[in-house]
């Protein structure tokens, strides 16, 4: 059984257009993170929230992590070509160990 | 900066052969860990060490060994390889403090026939 559940798993838009991914548990986390893969490389940290309610803005990118700290959302407004890639969200259990979700791969087309 | 660097970058292998992964780190990151990461199931933890000299297993820690023996280097090791353990596998490293981001090399793709 997965901890955290990603939805969607797969996601294609056109340029232009506004999406959000979410990222859920029945699990309390200390923080979250988001990371961010490109094919054929490893997973790049985009950001840590970690207070209930926290919301981070990474120019275009919106990061929410929910009041009772078991879910999170990342919004993308006007998405572009660029933002494609596979997007993971992770939760800190313990002191290092991360769970992740099964990943949202994101698709925009020009 | 090479940061975290995986070597090799591609292997096939026989069932039963037996081989290892060699991840290398020079951020001086004390946390290393290990991954697969298998389509639609995201990355899971294999095993991980918080020092040199010490491991601990992960969520999927069965048919696979690891070592520490230096700070900077982390060892996976197949014994007898299974069609099963078909996956790219990414080594992980950050610093002893809570919630500090991991960095991840580029992964090692690994097909057993």
């Amino acid at each position: 059984t997965q901890l955290l559940e990603q939805s969607p798993q797969f996601l294609s838009i056109q340029e232009g257009e506004n999406l959000t991914v979410y990222c859920n548990s029945s699990s309390v986390f200390s923080s979250l993170q988001w990371y961010r893969q490109e094919p054929g490389e490893g997973p790049v940290l985009l950001v840590t929230v970690v207070t209930g309610g926290e919301v981070k803005k990474l120019k275009r990118l919106t990061f929410q992590f929910g009041d009772a700290r078991k879910d999170s959302s990342l919004h993308i407004t006007a998405a572009q070509p660029g933002d494609t890639g596979l997007y993971l969200c992770a939760g800190l259990q313990g002191a290092q160990k991360l769970v992740f979700g099964q990943g949202t791969r994101l698709t925009i087309n020009p | 900066n090479a940061g975290v660097t995986q070597t090799p970058k591609f292997r096939v292998l026989k069932t039963g052969q037996s081989m290892t992964l060699l991840c290398a780190q020079d951020m001086n990151h004390e946390y290393m860990y290990w991954y697969r990461q298998d389509p639609g199931m995201g990355l899971r933890l294999i095993h991980y060490s918080v020092g040199e000299g010490t491991t601990a297993k992960g969520e999927v820690p069965d048919g696979y060994n690891v070592s520490r023996l230096k700070k900077q280097n982390f060892l996976l090791g197949l014994e007898s390889a299974a069609p099963s353990q078909t996956s790219v596998y990414f080594c992980a490293s950050n610093l002893q403090v809570r919630g500090q981001p991991q960095h991840f090399g580029d992964g090692t793709r690994l097909s057993i026939l």
